[in-house]
């Protein structure tokens, strides 16, 4: 079963537009969430995180929503840059699993000039 | 900072031969994980580290797969013998904290 779930394989953005990106997880236990970016012949980079206590954080052009009672993560890049462009990972984890990450399937983000 | 180190950066093999992966963890992490990434998919955690001891390796498959960290720094991740299904990405990832540090990752393919 798949516990974070990225319903959307791509997404195509105009640059300085704002991008959305879309992440659902099922598992209640789960409090702690981060977005990771990833390059093509890269591993993935940390790009912001948020724990469950709050449904908001903020890091320059980068925001991440948590809606704990739909379960549902965004996030948030404006204005988007073609520099963007990549594959974008949401991840959770549980507090009594040791730091073990649950990955969505990705979301891959194409700002177009 | 040094990053994670990861070799080969690519390897291609015939199936039934083994093959193995390397890791240099970020200095000071004293958690290791190897992740297997499979084409349009997210990272899934095959074992994790916690120094030299592994604590969670339930999604290893223990009959052809073993890793192993013996002075709990680097680690190696062996498969024997390859099947064609293993074909994929292998990322290793260590952190001090709850921030995970990627390497770039071993792209196997098995013919």
């Amino acid at each position: 079963d798949q516990q974070v779930k990225q319903n959307s394989p791509s997404l195509s953005v105009q640059e300085g537009r704002i991008s959305i990106l879309n992440c659902d997880y099922t598992n209640s236990m789960f409090d702690y969430f981060l977005w990771y970016k990833k390059y093509p012949a890269e591993g993935p980079t940390f790009l912001i995180s948020i724990s469950s206590i709050k449904d908001k954080n903020e890091d320059g052009r980068f925001t991440v929503f948590l809606n704990k009672s739909a379960k549902h993560l965004s996030l948030h890049i404006v204005p988007s840059q073609p520099g963007d462009s990549a594959v974008y990972f949401c991840a959770a984890s549980a507090g009594n699993q040791g730091g073990k990450l649950i990955f969505g399937q990705g979301t891959e983000l194409s700002v177009k000039p | 900072e040094a990053g994670v180190v990861q070799s080969p950066r690519y390897k291609i093999i015939e199936k039934k031969q083994p093959v193995a992966f390397w890791c240099n963890p970020i200095s000071g992490h004293n958690t290791l994980y190897w992740y297997l990434q499979n084409l349009g998919q997210g990272p899934e955690l095959l074992i994790r580290y916690e120094n030299e001891e592994a604590v969670d390796d339930s999604q290893l498959p223990k009959d052809r797969f073993s890793a192993e960290r013996l002075k709990g720094v680097d680690s190696t991740l062996k498969i024997q013998p390859a099947e064609l299904g293993d074909s994929a990405v292998y990322l290793c990832a260590s952190s001090r904290g709850s921030e995970q540090f990627f390497g770039p990752g071993t792209r196997l393919t098995v013919l």
